[in-house]
């Protein structure tokens, strides 16, 4: 059974930093891109970060770009988000989520951890 | 950015059908490959995937739910509706990045 757990949000004040992890089994997590996905309290959902299965590439939305780092450990099947120069609006409930993507045949997320709340306030 | 969207609500009775519509502001096929997705998601639950390009049905997803559609028009069908289906359902492109979400439609008893 594929599971994904993240931890490590909480409250934090604007501008600092906090990691999020999200351990995953169930599947060879080498072999499988993954992303973080967010959504702010009662509203949609938001592609935050995604990286490739070997943690070669990376890819972000503008909004995070430069102050996000998404990474990852396969030796340890681990998903990483290092958020930093946190701001207001990046409060959110953020989910790990498994990626399929097949080149040219769609790109979308098919498995999802419970998700952690991150609250940017001071 | 491509938008995605969703009308808010949607009120249906149960044991019929709902139809909830995804449009586009430019399309999101490429040939014959429909490169939208959908997702449902219960009050206090992550979401979960339903349908894969289009009209494919996830993994352990009943065969009430459907998907059609190609371009930029989009529609997942509930038939019928059972009480366990209310939920905030969302579609979802990956025809370019930024992939982007609709703002979710909620299925709502009549």
């Amino acid at each position: 059974e594929v599971q994904l757990v993240e931890s490590g949000g909480g409250l934090v004040q604007p501008g600092r930093s906090l990691k999020l992890s999200c351990a995953a089994s169930g599947f060879t997590f080498s072999n499988y891109y993954m992303a973080w996905v967010r959504q702010a309290p009662t509203k949609g959902l938001e592609w935050v970060a995604s990286i490739t299965n070997s943690g070669g590439s990376t890819y972000y939305r503008d909004s995070v770009k430069g102050r996000f780092t998404i990474s990852r450990d396969n030796a340890k099947s681990t998903l990483y988000l290092q958020m930093d120069s946190l701001r207001s609006e990046d409060t959110a409930t953020y989910y790990c989520t498994r990626v399929v993507y097949y080149s040219g045949d769609g790109y979308y997320f098919d498995y999802w951890g419970q998700g952690v709340m991150v609250t940017v306030s001071s | 950015d491509i938008v995605l969207t969703q009308s808010p609500v949607l009120a249906v009775s149960l044991g019929q059908r709902a139809t909830i519509s995804c449009r586009a502001s430019q399309s999101v096929s490429i040939s014959s490959i429909n490169l939208m997705h959908w997702y449902q998601q219960k009050p206090g639950q992550q979401p979960k995937l339903l349908i894969y390009r289009a009209s494919n049905l996830a993994s352990g997803i009943p065969a009430r739910f459907s998907g059609s559609g190609s371009g930029t028009d989009f529609t997942l069908t509930i038939d019928p509706v059972q009480a366990d289906d209310i939920a905030a359902y969302y579609c979802q492109q990956s025809r370019e990045s930024p992939w982007t979400f609709g703002g979710g439609t909620k299925l709502e008893l009549k």
